[in-house]
């Protein structure tokens, strides 16, 4: 059975302080990793997809990489509104729905 | 335009009642799912429709019936609600791996 744990389940930074966001998987054999930002009432909003060990993505302040049993999602001077819920999922080589961790919920402080 | 939309976004009703949850996606996508996200924000499946058929239905009591009419549209109909049915409810749909989220559902037993 596939399972995503993350870590830490919640974090507060000041401004401009970097930290990074683990994300734990077991699968048998992976598609695809996924990060995702969830902002208070709304939808999970798609950030990164990574498919193999090694890989790394980008967008403005967030850098996400991976290896066999884990990704992180680095953040480089956060603003305070980088404040949201990053949720860590993962899709088995079987093509099942994406299985969720219970997510990262991430405070910034001006 | 909205890709994945749901209604509606708020519903409180009492306990024994029936009630349908409806998902709309515009993105031409043959996938559409339903997640439940639990008081502690975890995201789980629920089903999974490819083109009208069920694929993929996890451990849901038959009270919660999915009906997909064409590849756009997949509702959501529950019997006899209870108070633990209480939960944000996400419909979402993908292609070739990209999953976009409804806002979604919050659903309120009392």
């Amino acid at each position: 059975e596939d399972q995503v744990t993350q870590s830490p389940e919640a974090l507060r930074l000041q401004e401009g302080e970097s930290s990074s966001l683990n994300c734990s998987y077991t699968v048998s054999g992976l598609r695809g990793l996924f990060w995702y930002r969830q902002d208070p009432g709304k939808g999970p909003e798609f950030l990164f997809t990574l498919y193999s060990a090694g890989e790394e993505k980008e967008k403005e302040r967030l850098k996400a990489t991976l290896t066999k049993k884990e990704s992180f999602l680095h953040i480089t001077a956060p603003k305070p509104e980088d404040s949201a819920t990053y949720l860590c999922a993962v899709q088995d080589s079987g093509n099942t729905p994406l299985v969720f961790g219970k997510g990262t919920r991430l405070s910034v402080i001006a | 335009d909205t890709a994945v939309s749901q209604t509606p976004k708020y519903l409180v009703t009492q306990m024994g009642n029936d009630k349908s949850i409806k998902c709309e996606q515009n993105l031409g996508h043959d996938t559409m799912y339903w997640y439940k996200q639990d008081s502690k924000k975890f995201l789980k499946i629920m089903f999974s429709y490819n083109n009208k058929e069920l694929i993929i239905n996890e451990t849901v009591p038959n009270r919660f019936s999915p009906k997909s009419p064409d590849k756009a549209h997949l509702n959501l109909h529950i019997n006899s609600l209870e108070l633990g049915d209480s939960a944000v409810y996400f419909c979402a749909s993908s292609q070739l791996g990209g999953y976009t989220f409804g806002s979604g559902t919050r659903l309120t037993v009392v």
